[in-house]
């Protein structure tokens, strides 16, 4: 079957770096997308990854290695703001999105 | 630009009876996408649609229907609503569905059927 696995919850102090892991075990690989997704509102893109490597967009990075089947998205400079959840997903073979359950992110002042 | 919106926001439903839940893009995306989030799973497709004129089953699609008579509507229907139902309703699309196109949500529909 397919799995996408993502760690429930994460607490994380304001201005702090905090990375959120993702694994994964899916019927083909054609990408993995991070979203963040406020409380009651929609998911909304964050980055996207497809070769092996880290790709940064601000104070937001992903890592992605297909070898071993896992990704972390890796927040800096923590902003209160950044209380939400983060859902990981993989793009399978037939170009479909699996989707983990989300990690949500608790910021502390 | 609206990009994609939903309608309605929510909705009690009796169980038994049918709804149609709509969704509109404005962004000429090829790709159309319907999802069911409920607690503690990921999101789970439905049913999704390539281009207008064809549609597909996704992993979760008993009791739901939809079409994609053309370009911009994407409405899902349930025939015959089942407590199990109960769930927020995420309608998205891309511009196609391969390469780094990513999915763009709308606000959700949150469906109790009782």
């Amino acid at each position: 079957g397919q799995n996408i696995d993502q760690p429930t919850e994460m607490t994380a102090t304001e201005g702090a770096i905090v990375q959120i892991n993702c694994t994964y075990q899916t019927s083909g690989f054609n990408g993995l997308f991070w979203y963040q997704q406020h409380a009651g509102e929609a998911p909304t893109f964050l980055s996207y990854n497809v070769l092996d490597g880290l790709e940064e967009k601000g104070r937001f990075s992903s890592f992605l290695s297909r070898s071993k089947g896992y990704s972390y998205l890796l927040l800096k400079e923590l902003q209160m703001k950044d209380s939400a959840s983060y859902l990981c997903a993989v793009r399978d073979s037939n170009y479909q999105l699996i989707w983990g359950a989300g990690t949500k992110l608790i910021i502390k002042p | 630009t609206a990009g994609i919106t939903q309608a309605p926001t929510s909705q009690i439903l009796a169980a038994g009876r049918s709804m149609t839940l709509r969704c509109t893009q404005d962004m000429r995306h090829n790709a159309m996408y319907w999802y069911r989030q409920d607690l503690g799973l990921g999101l789970r497709l439905i049913h999704y649609s390539n281009t207008a004129g064809t549609t597909g089953k996704g992993e979760v699609p008993d009791g739901y229907s939809v079409s994609r008579a053309n370009t911009d509507d994407f409405p899902l229907t349930l025939a015959s609503a089942v407590p199990s139902q109960t769930s927020v309703y995420f309608c998205a699309s891309s511009l196609a569905t391969g390469s780094a196109n990513e999915q763009f949500f709308g606000p959700g529909t949150r469906l109790t059927v009782l």
